[in-house]
């Protein structure tokens, strides 16, 4: 059990949508990391926060934007779905960065038709 | 920059056989290695990590992969697999400091009874 929860665990969206994911991160850990994982690849680096700013942003346009809150729990928005935003989206949290481990949810299931 | 190379992208092996995937990294400074499994429909789960100290780092599950800097490779090794071992097996690198972690493309284990 690593504490990482996420909501909702599937979804479907229309094209044209938006989408917000939710990620309650483990207790006493400050950081959380957003990964896009596509069917048959590895996680891919969105995002991540560190006591509340973003610290850190992979290659990914600015329709994915995210916050996190005093609590350390964090959202990833995604405006105008793409088809190809179809994907496992994963959370991770860990206290700081780098060597320390990060424990993942289970990821949000997103379908976007 | 750095990058993560999973050679095989699927590996068929019996039960009780033993078993090596392979990692292949590339950086310019010093990392830290791990490598996080993955069963159907779940997140990420810790199986081992490489930080310093011993090259040869055991897990959980019966794992152990070693650290081998002139090769920059970090197998997963397991003496006897079983079928609740069938998962997705991801090989990550992170540089020390606040960066994210960078995954392979993952290794398809399958074991046969």
């Amino acid at each position: 059990e690593t504490g990482v929860t996420q909501s909702p665990t599937h979804l479907i969206k229309t094209r044209g949508q938006q989408v917000t994911l939710r990620c309650s991160s483990q207790s006493g850990h400050n950081t959380v990391s957003w990964y896009q994982q596509a069917l048959g690849q590895g996680p891919q680096f969105i995002f991540q926060y560190y006591r509340e700013e973003e610290n850190g942003r992979g290659n990914f346009p600015p329709r994915f934007s995210g916050l996190q809150f005093p609590n350390y729990s964090s959202e990833l928005n995604v405006n105008a779905l793409e088809l190809d935003d179809s994907a496992l989206y994963l959370c991770a949290s860990s206290w700081a960065t780098g060597g320390t481990e990060a424990f993942f949810g289970q990821g949000t299931r997103l379908t976007v038709v | 920059a750095q990058s993560v190379t999973q050679l095989d992208s699927q590996v068929p092996v019996f039960e009780e056989a033993p078993v090596e995937l392979r990692c292949n990294y590339s950086s310019s400074v010093s990392v830290y290695l791990f490598w996080y499994v993955q069963y159907p429909n779940q997140g990420l789960q810790l199986l081992l990590k490489y930080l310093s100290g011993s090259t040869l780092v055991k897990g959980i599950n019966g794992f152990e992969a070693e650290f081998n800097k002139s090769q920059t490779s970090f197998h997963l090794r397991k003496p006897s697999v079983h079928i609740s071992d069938t998962a997705e097996y991801f090989c990550a690198v992170v540089r020390s400091g606040n960066t994210p972690l960078v995954f392979g493309k993952g290794t398809r284990l399958s074991v046969i009874a």
